[in-house]
Parts: structure tokens; C-alpha cells; sequence
């Protein structure tokens, strides 16, 4: 069967490089962002999140950084690994809504 | 975070009929979400359900072609009724994790194709 992610934007990389997945989210009101990873055959898996109150947030080999300027959210791997490859969906959501909007995402895949 | 069981994980449905897709979760919730995927895209809203009441659409999604029920806080069922092959997609259900932190817990998701 078709697989999530076949029409997406692709990126690929090295195994051992960095990755940056970028986002451009619409809704300037949005106040809460989180990236997701996305297997094939599996519901999406929260990665890292930050708030609008922060430009940047480390994870272990993720971080997030927030541009509010002009709307913009990356996401960047260390040291990409491959189990890293995957779908890359960012979320935002505004704080005391109920709706979360997913962008557009992006298929990572990494070469051995 | 809450764990969900969602079932089935993939059918294959006959036009015309009609698919109940079930998600239980390990925890007591207060909102279940439905989202659908169409292939290679991302997820689209399909509505918010609530214990108690009767669930929030979002807009192109109504309630007689995805009627859902939410019978108590840790169960939902959403239906796709009379299925077209445009009804073939992947339906997820989520839960937020808490009033303070917003992240999303995905069911497996049940992907349905429609002949």
C-alpha cells in the first residue's frame, strides 16, 4: 500500500550529518509548537516542543528553534541517525484552544 | 502520556458500506480527537469529541458521514459511513497529554481503503 509521506517534501541526508527540517506556520496568534516523527505504519510521535516565549529548546540530538518574525520553526538532528528516517510534521496550536494545525511535513531520509 | 489502543489497524471495505473505527485509552480524557491522513499528506481534523456531548466538527467533515460517540472518558468510536474509494486515508485518534502541556498521543492509526 502506499506509504505516509510519498508525495512530501524529502530531504536526505548522510548518516553522522546534521539535518534541519524547516516549518512555516500560519497562524500568528500560535503560541505553542511541536514537532512530531512519523514511521511508516505508526501514529505520529511527539519529538520536542517550545513556547512562543523561547527561540530555541534542546532535546537530546533535537533542537527547536522559533523565528516569530517571520512565522518560521526548524528542527534540527545531530549526528542523523538511521532510525531518524521518518516523517517531520510541525504543530502549532494557540494556548486555551482546542485545535492543533499540522503543516505540510517532510520526509527525512537518511543514507547509510 | 496516555497509551491508545486503536483497532482496526487496516481494513479493506466494500463502497457503500460502513467502517466503525474504536480507540481506547489507558487513562481518563476529557477530549479524543479524530484526524484523518489522505496519502502522502498530513493530518487533517476531523473532529473533537467530547464526554457527554456531542462532538465539534470541523468544517467539511459532518456528522452523518463521520458519525462518532465518546459513551464515557477513556472511549471513542468514529464511523465512516456509506465509504467511497475517496474515503481511503488512515484515521488516527489523539489525546492531549494534560491541560499544561498540549502534546498529542497517537493511536496506531487504521488504514482504510475503500474498493
Amino acid at each position: 500500500g502506499e506509504s505516509v509521506g510519498l508525495h512530501l517534501p524529502t530531504l536526505s541526508v548522510q548518516e553522522g550529518d546534521n539535518s534541519i527540517i524547516n516549518c512555516a506556520y500560519s497562524n500568528s496568534a500560535s503560541d505553542y509548537f511541536i514537532w512530531y516523527k512519523q514511521e511508516s505504519g505508526k501514529g505520529p510521535q511527539f519529538i520536542i516542543d517550545i513556547r512562543s516565549n523561547m527561540d530555541k529548546r534542546q532535546g537530546q540530538r533535537v533542537t527547536v528553534l522559533l523565528n516569530k518574525t517571520v512565522k518560521h520553526l526548524s528542527l534540527q538532528i545531530a549526528a542523523t541517525q538511521p532510525g531518524d528516517s521518518a516523517v517531520y510534521f510541525c504543530a502549532e496550536k494557540v494556548t486555551g484552544g482546542f485545535k492543533t494545525i499540522f503543516g505540510a511535513g517532510t520526509r527525512l531520509f537518511v543514507k547509510a | 502520556s496516555a497509551v491508545i489502543s486503536q483497532k482496526p489497524s487496516r481494513d479493506i471495505c466494500q463502497r457503500g458500506t460502513s467502517l466503525t473505527i474504536q480507540c481506547q485509552v489507558d487513562s481518563q480524557v476529557t477530549m479524543m480527537f479524530w484526524y484523518r491522513q489522505q496519502p502522502g499528506q498530513s493530518l487533517t481534523l476531523i473532529a473533537t469529541a467530547n464526554q457527554g456531548s456531542e462532538a465539534t466538527y470541523e468544517s467539511g467533515f459532518v456528522i452523518d458521514k463521520f458519525p462518532i460517540s465518546r459513551p464515557n472518558l477513556t472511549f471513542s468510536t468514529l464511523t465512516v459511513s456509506n465509504m467511497s474509494p475517496e474515503d481511503s486515508s488512515i484515521y488516527l485518534c489523539s489525546v492531549e497529554w494534560s491541560a499544561f502541556n498540549y502534546g498529542y498521543t497517537f493511536g496506531s492509526g487504521t488504514r482504510l481503503t475503500v474498493v
